[in-house]
């Protein structure tokens, strides 16, 4: 099974901030990568597919980019909204895998 | 809209079964290949396994293979997980997903249920 690590597990931000997240996987998976948020007691939600591109519906202060092994979601500006934990996850291979999960919280 | 509503979760005795069902709406159900995922409580999302559009195709975690079967009634709008020989471990949030892309079951999911809770305990 392919593993995904994310990182950090978890961080402070404050509303109008910048936050990165980062997810390697254990082996190349190309851009068969997804990110979803999961805010407390909800299911999750799909934010990014196919490492960059953009669910329909999700605000454009979500990004990803990366290939190969290498991952990264961005939100360019911090809303109270996005309070939530995030997971990478791989569909290039199965079982799909997903990361720890990293947890946004207010500073 | 595409609505996916789990049910038949709750509290069970190791070595005891229990039978899942979602019920999806608002899509061609019959089209797309369906999943169910797991989160143990606090704990990250896991996988469990998939059924091919057609009912031809069906893969599982490692952990629940042997023990658990994933079903649908397209006629019925409905995809099922029969959970046998339950383990402690199995405890968790138990949610249905849908794949993004018709004739697909590689796992990116456009639409989660609300899931339903599976506790195991004596």
């Amino acid at each position: 099974d392919i593993q995904m690590t994310q990182s950090p597990s978890s961080l402070s931000a404050s509303v109008g901030d910048r936050v990165t997240i980062t997810c390697r996987a254990s082996q190349s998976i190309s851009s068969y990568l997804n990110w979803c948020q999961q805010r407390p007691g909800k299911a999750p939600k799909l934010l990014i597919f196919a490492a960059s591109s953009l669910q329909s519906g999700v605000p454009s202060r979500f990004s990803g980019s990366g290939s190969g092994t290498d991952f990264t979601l961005t939100i360019s500006s911090l809303q109270p909204e996005d309070f939530a934990t995030y997971y990478c996850q791989q569909t290039y291979s199965t079982p799909p895998t997903f990361g720890q999960g990293t947890t946004v919280e207010i500073k | 809209q595409v609505q996916l509503v789990e049910s038949g979760g709750g509290v069970v005795q190791p070595g005891r079964s229990l039978r899942l069902s979602c019920a999806a709406s608002g899509f061609t159900f019959s089209s797309y290949g369906m999943h169910w995922v797991r989160q143990a409580p606090g704990k990250g999302l896991e996988w469990v396994a998939v059924v091919s559009y057609d009912k031809n195709n069906k893969y599982y975690a490692d952990s629940v293979k042997g023990r658990f079967t994933i079903s649908r009634d397209n006629s019925k709008n409905t995809l099922y997980l029969q959970m046998n020989n339950l383990r402690t471990e199995d405890t968790a949030v138990y949610y249905c997903a849908k794949d993004k892309y018709s004739d697909s079951g590689v796992g990116l999911f456009d639409y989660w249920g609300q899931g339903t809770l599976v506790t195991v305990s004596s």
